[in-house]
């Protein structure tokens, strides 16, 4: 079992939709949790951090599930710069060292 | 003010070289990372250094190996290169207790 799992999609989703993306992880004991994203051939960019209490930054929702080990992003009125791939990752320290990436999720966005 | 840069951008080899990779950190950042990322998947832990020594390695095999200098800057290392090392290497900086990780925009391996 990866320790990370993502959908890949990829999600073709017209623009000023909402779509929402989910993510498992196998180590109960991971202790941060983030999205990133990553546009084609370029690098990673933190999105989010994640919280249990969950939280918001503009039109993006991030929500963790510590039981169901499961984390989401919600993303309500599509732009079609938000078209990239979303990575959801997890780490077994507090800080941002050793992440653990998942596969990333494609999304692109439909004018 | 800049951020990570890593050099060089691509770079060819073939099977059994070895091959070096540069990374500068962001002014002020002391710990830096190096992911491996193959095409279709996400990054993959390598290293983490922090004032110059090693605080956590990923699965790798012992052809890979890294170091960090006094200015806080870092070499990667992978001997013996393999068709399967081809892949996108990123470095990434950070302080230690920012959650904020930075990347550069990666250094490009192809192994023929």
């Amino acid at each position: 079992r990866k320790e990370v799992e993502q959908d890949p999609g990829p999600f073709n989703v017209p623009e000023g939709a909402t779509v929402a993306f989910n993510c498992t992880y196998s180590n109960s004991a991971s202790q941060s949790f983030f999205w990133y994203r990553q546009d084609c051939r370029k690098e990673p960019k933190l999105l989010m951090s994640v919280y249990s209490s969950g939280n918001e930054d503009g039109r993006f929702t991030a929500q963790l599930n510590r039981a169901s080990q499961y984390i989401s992003l919600l993303i309500r009125d599509s732009k079609l710069s938000d078209s990239a791939t979303y990575l959801c990752v997890v780490s077994l320290d507090f800080g941002n060292e050793k992440l653990t990436f998942g596969t990333g999720t494609r999304l692109t966005i439909i004018p | 003010d800049a951020g990570v840069t890593q050099s060089p951008t691509h770079l060819i080899k073939t099977r059994g070289q070895h091959v070096t990779l540069r990374c500068s950190p962001i002014s002020g950042h002391k710990s830096v990372s190096w992911y491996q990322q193959v095409l279709g998947q996400g990054p993959q832990f390598i290293f983490q250094y922090y004032e110059k020594e090693e605080r956590g390695r990923g699965n790798f095999p012992d052809r890979f190996s890294a170091r960090q200098f006094p200015n806080y800057s870092s070499e990667l290392n992978v001997n013996a290169l393999l068709l399967g090392d081809s892949a996108l290497y990123l470095c990434a900086s950070s302080t230690w207790t920012n959650e904020k990780l930075f990347f550069g925009s990666g250094t490009q391996l192809s192994v023929l």
